[in-house]
């Protein structure tokens, strides 16, 4: 079962904010909140994963709502190279499975 | 380092042909991972390798064997192909439990089953 709901797609001005939501209303205590990108075909591309803390690194942001049923990721000045799918995933603790759903299409547009 | 690579790139069978389909990591990571890419959806994992000697299924195992072969290579079998398993295949590894759990793809197995 889908254990993240996210936005079929997005629309982004180059060079402004894209702010990406996710809800995970079931998550568990120990589950991470990972986000992956896949560009055309490509194989997915890892970004950034938090528990509890906002995170922040050279490709994004992650903030982690206080109950922790919803995150946002933050791209915070999109490039047209930024024009991908987005997945949102929780680990599950019991194992290193990685469920993704269908994402989220993010277009950059000039 | 190469990464992970996946071969081979392109793949035709007919219905009921077996193939092998070959990944290897060079990032000595201790777990390894098949998952397959149906037209418009997410992905979906078939088989997973926590470590060297063990396998385990994952969402979609059915129609599929894997061989951890060493620490580097984990190759995915179809032993009968059939149409519904058309599809793009992605091999990960990961270094698990230790930091990220950052998970490496490879380029990907884009196959069709007539």
């Amino acid at each position: 079962d889908a254990k993240t709901t996210q936005p079929p797609s997005m629309d982004c001005a180059e060079g402004r904010a894209a702010n990406l939501p996710c809800n995970h209303s079931t998550i568990s205590g120990n589950e991470y909140v990972y986000w992956y990108r896949q560009i055309h075909s490509q194989g997915p591309q890892y970004i950034i994963h938090g528990l509890k803390n906002n995170e922040t690194n050279e490709m994004a942001s992650l903030i982690i709502t206080e109950d922790r049923k919803s995150s946002t990721l933050i791209l915070p000045h999109a490039t047209l190279r930024d024009t991908a799918v987005y997945y949102c995933i929780v680990r599950v603790p019991t194992g290193n499975q990685f469920y993704f759903g269908t994402g989220t299409s993010l277009t950059v547009i000039p | 380092n190469a990464g992970v690579t996946q071969t081979p790139k392109f793949q035709v069978l007919k219905t009921g042909q077996s193939m092998t389909l070959q990944c290897a990591q060079d990032m000595n990571h201790n777990s390894m991972y098949w998952y397959r890419q149906d037209p418009g959806m997410g992905l979906r994992l078939i088989y997973y390798s926590a470590s060297e000697g063990t396998t385990d299924k994952g969402e979609v195992p059915n129609g599929y064997n894997v061989s951890r072969l060493n620490k580097r290579e984990f190759s995915l079998r179809l032993e009968s192909a059939a149409p519904s398993q058309t599809s793009v295949y992605f091999c990960a590894s990961s270094e698990w439990g230790r930091g990220s759990d950052e998970q490496y793809f490879g380029p990907g197995t884009r196959l069709t089953v007539t």
